[in-house]
């Protein structure tokens, strides 16, 4: 699986859109981009993920960018409860694990 | 549906004992990774088992640790000797499928601490 490059850390003001950023420059044309959070203390849960197109669901969006090598989790309005790290991911066809790299701790602020 | 259930959730063993830790996956979920985090770092893959075969062990330290998920009852994480390097949250994942699309559930994590 190839590697990717997150901030370490970003701020939102609440009820805010948040935009997190991900580099992942040697990405493969079979890696999926997936994305998972990690409130404290807790194990991480999925969030969203995809290939090639824009992707929506309940939670977020994710905007991948025309050559792939890189893309942005979407928040629409950042609550309190969306403060955690934030992981993006690359999987590909034959990975039989996730690589989390040490990601983007969102903080949101009242 | 109950989520993947880890136990104990905090474990707390003195140097050169043995801790076991347990992880029961989603009910029809017969894949199960492994996960440890040391503090302040992300997650770092260990294992990746199904149904009573261990597929992918290339995270898992050669000495001391070892990994089972029998045919009946939950996945067991053993770690002999313990040493306090060991202290860190260790969560586990189970899938219903293996493939680049397939979510990964997590439980809560086991606190190992090790004195």
């Amino acid at each position: 699986d190839a590697k990717t490059t997150q901030p370490n850390s970003m701020e939102s003001n609440e009820e805010e859109p948040v935009h997190l950023p991900c580099n992942h420059s040697t990405i493969s044309g079979t890696d999926y981009i997936h994305w998972y959070r990690q409130l404290p203390s807790q194990g991480p849960e999925y969030v969203i993920h995809g290939l090639t197109s824009n992707v929506n669901n309940r939670m977020a969006s994710l905007a991948i960018a025309e050559d792939r090598k890189s893309s942005t989790l979407i928040l629409h309005r950042a609550t309190l409860r969306d403060a955690a790290v934030y992981y993006c991911i690359l999987r590909d066809v034959t990975g039989n694990q996730f690589y989390f790299g040490t990601g983007t701790s969102l903080t949101v602020i009242p | 549906n109950a989520g993947v259930m880890q136990n104990p959730r905090h474990l707390v063993r003195r140097r050169g004992q043995e801790a076991r830790l347990r992880c029961s996956p989603m009910k029809g979920h017969s894949h199960v990774y492994w996960y440890r985090q040391l503090p302040e770092e992300g997650l770092k893959f260990m294992v990746y088992l199904q149904k009573e075969n261990i597929i992918d062990e290339s995270g898992m330290p050669k000495e001391r640790f070892s990994a089972e998920f029998p045919k009946e009852g939950p996945s067991i994480l053993r770690i002999q000797q313990v040493v306090r390097g060991d202290s860190a949250a260790y969560f586990c994942a189970s899938s219903p499928h293996r493939g680049p699309t397939d979510t990964q559930y997590f439980g809560p994590g086991t606190r190992l601490t090790v004195l």
